[in-house]
Order: structure tokens, then sequence, then C-alpha cells
């Protein structure tokens, strides 16, 4: 069992939509990161939020850190192609000093 | 490019074969953590280091699998009497010690394992 679920598993849009996925947890969080990775890479850093009610910017991706560091989600306008992913969101909790606990990820498909 | 490195990036193995991965973290970094990661699954964490101190293991560590940092730069993972279940990306992080451990961290590309 995951400590974060990740809203959807998959999700595939076309090129200018916009999307959202989700990160849940019934766990606090002193902090959160979203990761995107492609086939056969490791993962790479977007974002780290802190801060509970944190919105941060990103050119066309907002993430949001939920009010009590519980939850956060990531809004991508006008997607493109070079969007297409696999977004992971990973949660360090305030006694793991350093682990990072996955969710098992959202694949996003975008189509031109 | 003064990324996390890691090495080899693939690694076929018959079952039985005792197998090594190495990592070197970015230059300036004093934790560094390995993960393991399967098909459709995000990536689970096996152990990190503080400069050469060992300081935790998952319980996904068995006793086949050990890590060293002997110098407090780049680290090994070992496995040894392989399995078909030790089939997965193992990946390297590493990160700046700070307070509360909320540093970010910066993964490798990691290394594929494939057990015949």
């Amino acid at each position: 069992t995951q400590l974060l679920e990740q809203s959807p598993q998959f999700l595939s849009i076309q090129e200018g939509e916009n999307l959202t996925v989700y990160c849940n947890s019934s766990s606090v969080f002193s902090s959160l990161q979203w990761y995107r990775q492609e086939p056969g890479e490791g993962p790479v850093l977007l974002v780290t939020v802190v801060t509970g009610g944190e919105v941060k910017k990103l050119k066309r991706l907002t993430f949001q850190f939920g009010d009590a560091r519980k939850d956060s989600s990531l809004h991508i306008t006008a997607a493109q192609p070079g969007d297409t992913g696999l977004y992971l969101c990973a949660g360090m909790t305030t006694d793991s000093w350093g682990k990072l606990q996955f969710g098992a990820g959202t694949q996003v498909v975008v189509t031109p | 490019d003064t990324g996390v490195s890691q090495n080899p990036r693939h690694k076929i193995t018959k079952r039985g074969q005792n197998v090594t991965f190495r990592c070197d973290p970015i230059s300036e970094h004093n934790r560094l953590y390995w993960y393991r990661q399967t098909l459709g699954q995000g990536p689970e964490f096996l152990t990190y280091f503080q400069n050469e101190a060992q300081l935790e293991k998952s319980r996904l560590l068995s006793d086949r699998f050990s890590a060293e940092r002997p110098k407090g730069s780049f680290s090994t993972l070992e496995i040894q009497r392989t399995e078909q279940g030790d089939s997965a990306m193992y990946l390297c992080a590493s990160s700046l010690g700070g307070a509360g451990g909320n540093q970010p961290q910066h993964f490798g590309d990691g290394t594929r394992l494939s057990i015949l």
C-alpha cells in the first residue's frame, strides 16, 4: 500500500487542453516534491513545496500544497506533446529525515 | 554535466549471480539514497547515507543486499545470489544534508537489472 495515492493513473489528452493530477494521503508531510520521469530515465525534479497552502508556478505548470500538508495537485495549462511523461509525487514525513515516499505515478500522454 | 551518474545503465545476469552497481553523486552533496522501481510503480526507498554513514535501511533490503559509501563520495550497491524478483530499476539520488532533511533529491538515470 502506497502512502501517497495519485489519481488518475493514466491521462490522455489533446494538445492545448488542460489537465490536473492529484496526490493524496492521510499523512502530514514536511515537504512534497513533484518529478517527471521518461522511459529509461530517472525522475527529474520539477518543484518542492514545503508550506501548507503554497502555490508555485513553473511556466504552464501550477503546483499546490494543501493547507493541511496532506495533499497536492499539479495543473498543466495548454498541454504540449513535450509534457508527456510519468508524473510522480513524493513526500517526506516529519520523522522520515530524507526518505521520500512516492506515489505510483500518473502517466500523461499529450497527442498533437 | 555534473549530475548523478550511475553505472552500468543496464545489467543482465543469470539467477544466482552477484551484481554490483555504482553511483557517483553530485559532488557537493553529502546525502546519497538508493531506491528501487518496478514497472508501474513509483520508486521505493532502500537505504541512505550521510557522508560515509549508512543511517537507515528499509525492510525491503534483505540480507542479500549491501550498500557502501566508503569515503563519503561514490556508493556501491551489491546484490548477492540474485533472484527473479530482484529485476527492477535501481535508482540513486543525492542531496545536500540539512535540518529536517527537506533538501530536494536529484536522481541518476538508474541501472536496469534483468535476471534471466
